[in-house]
């Protein structure tokens, strides 16, 4: 199966600051099926980016996707306070879909 | 809007079987061409696809689950289940239940609901 390693594991940023949050795939994701959540503590995962850079409905434009191949990244231009959690990829390209470990977002 | 609202024990003992169950509001699951799925989020191990099912039954698991898995739909309840046979400790996570974009990725989730294993 493909293994996901995402880095940095932990991003401590200030609000109004730019994350850039990498997702490297143990072999070529096929198609870039490749898809970036966002969760909070007691929440369910929120779908912000699939097909690698295709922003999912209602997700604002300050997040970006972009990569393929084996190297993906999920860019949040300018962190707003409620962007503060915890980000996972998930590849969908090769069987069985599996999720990276997930970056941290935390407050500086 | 779509909702999806998992329900089953919050306590399973080993070598039982774990039953959820996930209903839909907002859709039709018989009317639609979705792909459903169920995963979870195992403590301090991260997210796990379980499987998925499609609205005319077939379905496709994760061979990597130690666990047999079984993935049904009930289109005259608008309902989807899993069952996880022989469980043990190493089951114990939050369970979701969530539909998959047409492109992928799964947009729309339970709320997730805590199944713990132990005797």
């Amino acid at each position: 199966e493909i293994v996901l390693t995402q880095s940095p594991g932990t991003l401590s940023l200030s609000a109004g600051e730019r994350a850039t949050l990498s997702c490297r795939a143990s072999q070529t994701v096929s198609g870039s099926f490749l898809a970036w959540y966002q969760q909070k503590p007691g929440q369910a995962p929120r779908l912000l980016i699939y097909g690698a850079s295709n922003r999912a409905t209602g997700i604002s434009d300050r997040f970006s996707g972009s990569g393929s191949g084996t190297d993906f990244t999920l860019t949040i231009s300018r962190l707003e306070p409620e962007d503060f959690a915890v980000y996972y990829c998930q590849q969908y390209g090769g069987s069985p879909s599996t999720f990276g470990p997930g970056t941290k977002v935390d407050i500086k | 809007q779509l909702q999806l609202q998992e329900s089953g024990p919050g306590l399973v003992k080993p070598s039982e079987t774990l039953s959820l169950t996930c209903s839909v509001s907002g859709a039709s699951i018989s009317h639609t061409t979705d792909y459903w799925g169920w995963l979870r989020h195992l403590p301090g191990k991260g997210l796990q696809w379980i499987g998925s099912i499609y609205y005319t039954g077939a379905t496709y698991y994760n061979p990597s689950l130690k666990s047999p898995v079984t993935i049904y739909i009930d289109t005259s309840k608008n309902q989807f289940s899993l069952r996880l046979s022989s469980v043990t400790a190493a089951d114990t996570a939050v369970y979701y239940c969530a539909k998959l974009h047409k492109i992928g990725g799964f947009d729309f989730w339970g709320q997730g609901t805590l199944v713990t294993v132990s005797s």
